[in-house]
């Protein structure tokens, strides 16, 4: 069993729609927690991260961490075409520098 | 805006051929770092320098792999000879320090072993 669980997905939502994304874990030493988006053929890019517990928003996304259940949550609102991407989460614990990726999940959000 | 750089951005070669990979991390960031991400997978850390040095090469297969970082800025990755199972998109980040959450991602170079 990996460390870090995602569904590959692809979850294919209409415009305007809100999405949910999941990931679960097995370290109960993670404590950082991050959102990466990829385009095809481009590198990650941070979307949000947040520390322990709690949920945290940014705009149309929220993160959400629920550390009891080993689980953690990005929300989008009122979904648009150019949301379309994999989402990568990731994390690390605080001994160290390197995060854990999922292995991605796939959205397509069509108009 | 300032960018991770990558070249080339495609790599066809052959197996057991020689392939190197480039990397210029944003100025001023000390922390680089090479992973390797496996087409429907997400990326695996190969290396990380603070500055000319290799902090973690733990994952890096080195009979095969090697990386430099001479003067502490841009970066080289070197496979000889490259294997089938090299094929990956291998994606070069750098951080302000070592420790932040924020790591900023160049575009990759996408490796096809024949």
């Amino acid at each position: 069993q990996k460390e870090v669980e995602q569904d590959p997905g692809p979850l294919s939502v209409p415009e305007g729609a809100i999405v949910s994304l999941n990931c679960t874990y097995s370290n109960s030493a993670f404590q950082y927690f991050m959102w990466y988006r990829q385009y095809s053929r481009k590198g990650p890019e941070l979307l949000m991260y947040t520390y322990s517990s709690g949920n945290k928003e940014d705009g149309r996304f929220t993160a959400q961490v629920d550390k009891s259940s080993k689980y953690i949550s990005l929300f989008i609102r009122d979904s648009q075409p150019s949301d379309s991407a994999t989402y990568l989460c990731a994390m690390r614990s605080g001994g160290s520098y390197i995060p854990t990726f999922g292995r991605g999940t796939s959205l397509i959000v069509h108009p | 805006e300032a960018e991770v750089a990558q070249s080339p951005r495609y790599k066809i070669t052959e197996k057991s051929q020689a392939v190197a990979f480039w990397c210029d991390p944003i100025s001023g960031h000390a922390t680089l770092y090479w992973y390797r991400q496996i087409l429907g997978q997400g990326p695996e850390l190969l290396v990380q320098f603070q500055d000319e040095s290799v902090v973690d090469d733990s994952q890096l297969p080195k009979d095969r792999f090697s990386a430099e970082r001479l003067k502490g800025v841009d970066s080289t990755l070197k496979i000889q000879p490259a294997e089938l199972g090299d094929s990956a998109m291998y994606l070069c980040a750098s951080s302000a320090q070592a420790g932040a959450n924020e790591q900023f991602f160049g575009p990759g170079t996408r490796l096809t072993v024949l």
